[in-house]
């Protein structure tokens, strides 16, 4: 499976200050995804990042407090904009490569990195 | 009702217990499920798919039933290594993973 790299792996940050994380694979991947895990709550889709077009957001995400870059097959950022203490969360950048699909349904099997653990003061 | 529920755990057995976690979904359009593991403080990473069948790997059987809408996961002969939490993954074509909150597993010796 793909191997990825994540960073910040942490960071505390100021209210109202902007971090971008970055996600780095080591092969070319078509989908690149990222989720939010808030403490206690289960994984959720914040947006799906496809190179040379726009990110698609979930619903309850916006582009202007969550803007995705996707330059290239292996590379990703995600910006969490203006932030406060709700932000605070393990931000986890994922992606679906070919060799990993599930055999009998074909369904996407993803491989996650390590997760930026953003805590906003 | 939320999409994904599992049991509320934690769950905390012997070494060499069986142990079983349910998990049920919302959706019948789902086609897709899976169990993930989640180490502490690390990322989710796959432990098995769930097939309509049923399905074994090593010490874990899972089980579908899509009639109830309905999946498990068990695992017998507890190793302290066990000790994470567990998520139910479901997926309908075309569309985003959705995760469980997760089921904390806890094995002593």
């Amino acid at each position: 499976s793909a191997v990825i790299s994540q960073k910040p792996s942490r960071d505390i940050c100021q209210r109202g200050t902007s971090l971008t994380i970055q996600c780095q694979v080591d092969s070319q991947v078509t989908m690149m995804f990222w989720y939010r895990q808030q403490p206690g709550q289960s994984l959720t889709l914040i947006a799906t990042a496809n190179q040379g077009s726009e990110a698609t957001y979930e619903s309850g995400f916006v582009i202007d407090k969550f803007p995705i870059s996707r330059p290239n097959l292996t590379f990703s950022t995600l910006t969490v904009s203006n932030m406060s203490p709700e932000d605070s969360s393990i931000y986890l950048c994922s992606v679906e490569t070919r060799e990993d699909r599930e055999p009998t349904s074909g369904a996407n099997v993803l491989t996650f990195g390590a997760g930026s653990r953003l805590t906003v003061l | 009702r939320k999409e994904v529920e599992q049991d509320p755990g934690p769950f905390n057995v012997p070494e060499g217990a069986t142990v079983a976690f349910n998990c049920t979904y919302s959706n019948s359009a789902s086609q897709s499920f899976f169990w993930y593991r989640q180490d502490c403080r690390k990322e989710p990473k796959l432990l098995m798919s769930v097939y309509s069948s049923g399905n074994e790997d090593g010490r874990f059987t899972a089980q579908l039933n899509r009639a109830s809408q309905y999946i498990s996961l068990l695992i017998r002969d507890s190793k302290l290594s066990d000790s994470a939490t567990y998520l139910c993954v479901v997926n309908q074509a075309g569309t985003a993973l959705i995760f469980g909150k997760g089921t904390t597993l806890s094995v002593s010796s």
